[in-house]
């Protein structure tokens, strides 16, 4: 059970666009596993962002997309704004299989 | 309106127990396969254990495989993790979280919708 491998930090400026990149392998993020992604603000219960890889539940920003290449997931947050600022969090489910994090990515708007 | 709210949490000494519960409200629980997310301090999250709408399937993380037992109570709205074997390293915050529907007609499960608040365990002499 490795936790999926996160930047531990990112940074953007307002308005500009932001990837965070999720890595597995090709039996987690790289197989049919479903990829969710969730922003954490301090103190607070994580928030559920994208599933399914890139569907936003409702009343998610459509600032924020995600996509997948192979073993890797990523989540992009355009047109930055201060309440981005968070921490996010990349995750992989599988039936039968384990339930797998990521380390967690903490993105700053400067 | 959804929510979940977790009790139980408290400070324990190594080796002891403790019952997490959460209560459910706002979503048709009995439908939902239902999990528990821990959070050390300072640290990432951390999936502990899920099951499935009927209790008939239960899964868990390798760090607490034999120590921890997770049941639910559909008829109570109710989801509990029964945590033995306390260790300092099991210290977080515990929240309780949906892991997707799976009603008659058709099933999605793989993201965590809904969060409960959290719960704090702490483990230490």
């Amino acid at each position: 059970q490795s936790a999926l491998t996160q930047p531990a930090s990112v940074s953007g400026s307002p308005g500009q666009a932001i990837t965070i990149s999720c890595t597995g392998t090709s039996s987690d993020v790289g197989s049919n596993n479903v990829v969710s992604w969730y922003q954490q603000h301090p103190g607070k219960a994580p928030k559920l962002m994208i599933y399914e890889g890139s569907k936003r539940p409702s009343g998610v920003s459509n600032r924020l997309s995600g996509s997948k290449s192979g073993n890797t997931a990523s989540l992009t947050i355009s047109g930055l704004q201060a309440e981005d600022e968070a921490d996010y969090y990349c995750c992989s489910y599988a039936v039968g299989s384990p339930v797998v994090f990521g380390g967690g990515t903490r993105l700053t708007v400067l | 309106q959804v929510q979940l709210v977790e009790s139980g949490g408290g400070l324990v000494k190594p080796g002891g127990s403790l019952r997490l519960s959460c209560a459910a409200s706002g979503f048709s629980f009995s439908d939902y396969y239902m999990s528990w997310i821990r959070q050390a301090p300072g640290k990432g999250l951390e999936w502990v254990s899920h099951i499935s709408t009927s209790t008939s399937y239960t899964s868990y993380a390798d760090s607490v495989k034999g120590r921890f037992t997770i049941s639910r109570d559909n008829a109570k709205n109710s989801l509990y993790l029964q945590m033995n074997s306390l260790r300092a390293e099991d210290t977080a915050i515990y929240y309780c979280a949906s892991l997707g529907y799976c009603g008659s007609t058709n099933c999605r499960v793989g993201e965590f919708e809904y969060w409960g608040q959290g719960t704090v365990v702490t483990v230490s002499s």
